[in-house]
C-alpha cells in the first residue's frame, strides 16, 4: 500500500535515554515533515526536509535531530529524553508544489517516565 | 502574532442534526486555509483547500467556506461515521511548506 509509515507505534522509555523514530513514505513526495501533538491535541511543526535538505527548523531543543538519508526517509533522533517530550510524533509528506496537502503517518506515541 | 482558533472545542450532535464548526485566524499574508480530519489514534487526513474569501468546497456532507477572517465547516445531516476531530490549518506566503494548526474541534455524532 502507498502510505507514510512510522516505527515504532509506541515508545516507552526513561528520562535521559536516547531514542529514534523512523519514517518512510512511498508516495514519491519530495517534502517530509515532523510534527509534535501534545496532550491538548495541538499539532505543531518541528522540521521539514525537501529532497534531503532542511527547509523548516522551528524552535526545537537541540536534543532533537532529524536525519534524511534519502527523500523517502526522515528519521527523528532524540537525545537525553525529558518528561516534557512525551507526546505523539507524526511524520508527514507532501509534493513540493502542494505542501498544504500533507499525508500523515499513524503517529508514534512517546512516553517518557 | 499569527493565531488560529477553533470553536467550539467539542460538539455533540444527534444524527441528522446539521451544524457548523468555526476557524478564525489572525495572520498576515495568508496563502491558504486547509481543513483536516483526524480519527482517534490516526494521523490527520486532508479534506479541503481554500485560497480566497468567498470560496467554497464540498465533499459529501461537508462544506467549507472562507471569509477574510474565518472559515466554517458546515456538516449537513451528519452520521456517526463523521465523528472525528476536525483541524483547521493556515499556510502563510512567507512560510512555504509550514502549516499552523488550530487546536481542533472534537465532533461526536450520536445515532
Amino acid at each position: 500500500d502507498t502510505a507514510v509509515s512510522q516505527t515504532p507505534k509506541y515508545l516507552v522509555t526513561q528520562m535521559g535515554n536516547d531514542k529514534s523514530i523512523k519514517c518512510e513514505q512511498n508516495l514519491g513526495h519530495d517534502t517530509m515533515y515532523w510534527y509534535k501533538q501534545d496532550s491538548k491535541k495541538f499539532l505543531k511543526i518541528m522540521f521539514s526536509y525537501n529532497n534531503k535538505e532542511l527547509i523548516i527548523n522551528e524552535t526545537v531543543p537541540n536534543r532533537f535531530s532529524p536525519k534524511s538519508p534519502d527523500k523517502a526517509h526522515l528519521n527523528l533522533h532524540i537525545n537525553s529524553l525529558e518528561l516534557g517530550d512525551s507526546a505523539v510524533y507524526f511524520c508527514a509528506s507532501s509534493p513540493w508544489d502542494s505542501t498544504y496537502e500533507q499525508y500523515f503517518g499513524p503517529g508514534t506515541r512517546l512516553t517518557v517516565t | 502574532e499569527d493565531q488560529v482558533t477553533q470553536s467550539p472545542e467539542a460538539l455533540r450532535l444527534q444524527e441528522g442534526e446539521s451544524s457548523s464548526l468555526n476557524c478564525s485566524y489572525t495572520v498576515s499574508g495568508l496563502r491558504g486555509l486547509f481543513w483536516y480530519r483526524q480519527d482517534p489514534g490516526k494521523g490527520p487526513e486532508f479534506l479541503f483547500t481554500l485560497y480566497s474569501a468567498g470560496e467554497e468546497k464540498e465533499k459529501e456532507r461537508l462544506k467549507a467556506t472562507l471569509t477574510k477572517k474565518e472559515s466554517f465547516l458546515h456538516i449537513t445531516a451528519p452520521k456517526p461515521e463523521d465523528s472525528a476531530t476536525y483541524l483547521c490549518a493556515v499556510q502563510l506566503r512567507r512560510s512555504y511548506g509550514k502549516l499552523t494548526f488550530g487546536q481542533g474541534t472534537i465532533l461526536t455524532v450520536h445515532p
